[in-house]
C-alpha cells in the first residue's frame, strides 16, 4: 500500500458525460501528479500540483482539468467524454518540487474509467 | 524529444532462469531513472531509482544498473511471484519531461513454475 488513495475504482458513464476523479496523497507529501494509461499508449503524464498551484502539464486535453485543494487531496475532471477517454487513470505523489531533487513518486491504485 | 524504450515487450522465462530487461532512454539532462512493477489492474510499485552511469541497486532478485544511455534490470533466479509488467521511467532537466516522469511502454514479465 502506498499511501495515496483514488476514488472511485471503478466508473463507468456515457459518451458527453462529465466525471471527477478524487485523489488524497500520502501524508505530508504536496505535490500531485496525475497519469492516464491507456493498452496503446503506455502511461502519460497529465498534469502536476504542488501546495495547490500548477507546476506542470503534460499531454492533458483541453476537456480535462484539474485542481488541488487547500487540503492538499485533488480532483481531476473529465469533461464531454468520448470513448478514447477510457482508461486507467492514476494519481501519484511526492513530498514536493524542489530544484535539484530527484522525487520519488508512489502511484495510487487508480480509477478504471469506461466510456460507453 | 524525450523518449524511453523498453524491450523485450514480453519475456517468458522458467523459475530459476535469470535475465535482463533493456530500457533506453533520451532525455535531455537526466535527472533520475525509475523502476516500478505495476501488476494487472493495479498501480505501479516503485522499485527503485538511480541518478548517475554505474550506479546499483539491488532488492531481493532485483538488481538495477545505469548506463549513459540505458538501464537494466537485472531478475536472478525468477519465482513465479515475479510476474508482473516493469516499468522505466526517466526525468530529465529539460524539455518535455523537465521535472516529471517519461514512461516506456513495459516489459511484462511471465515466470513459469
Amino acid at each position: 500500500d502506498s499511501g495515496v488513495t483514488q476514488t472511485p475504482k471503478h466508473l463507468i458513464t456515457a459518451t458527453g458525460q462529465r466525471v471527477t476523479l478524487r485523489c488524497s496523497p500520502r501524508s505530508g507529501d504536496l505535490s500531485v501528479y496525475w497519469y492516464q494509461q491507456s493498452l496503446d499508449q503506455g502511461l502519460q503524464f497529465l498534469i502536476q500540483y504542488y501546495n495547490g498551484e500548477e507546476r506542470a502539464k503534460g499531454n492533458i486535453l483541453e476537456r480535462f482539468s484539474a485542481q488541488q485543494f487547500p487540503d492538499l487531496h485533488s480532483e481531476l475532471n473529465l469533461s464531454s467524454l468520448e470513448l478514447g477517454d477510457s482508461a486507467l487513470y492514476f494519481c501519484a505523489s511526492s513530498v514536493g518540487t524542489s530544484g535539484g531533487v530527484m522525487e520519488t513518486q508512489y502511484f495510487g491504485p487508480g480509477t478504471r474509467l469506461l466510456v460507453l | 524529444e524525450d523518449q524511453v524504450t523498453q524491450s523485450p515487450e514480453a519475456l517468458r522465462l522458467q523459475e530459476g532462469e535469470s535475465s535482463s530487461l533493456n530500457c533506453s532512454y533520451t532525455v535531455s539532462g537526466l535527472r533520475g531513472l525509475f523502476w516500478y512493477r505495476q501488476d494487472p489492474g493495479k498501480g505501479p510499485e516503485f522499485l527503485f531509482t538511480l541518478y548517475s552511469a554505474g550506479e546499483e541497486k539491488e532488492k531481493e532478485r532485483l538488481k538495477a544498473t545505469l548506463t549513459k544511455k540505458e538501464s537494466f534490470l537485472h531478475i536472478t533466479a525468477p519465482k513465479p511471484e515475479d510476474s508482473a509488467t516493469y516499468l522505466c521511467a526517466a526525468r530529465g532537466l529539460y524539455g518535455g519531461s523537465q521535472g516529471n516522469l517519461i514512461f516506456g511502454k513495459g516489459t511484462k514479465l511471465s515466470v513459469k513454475p
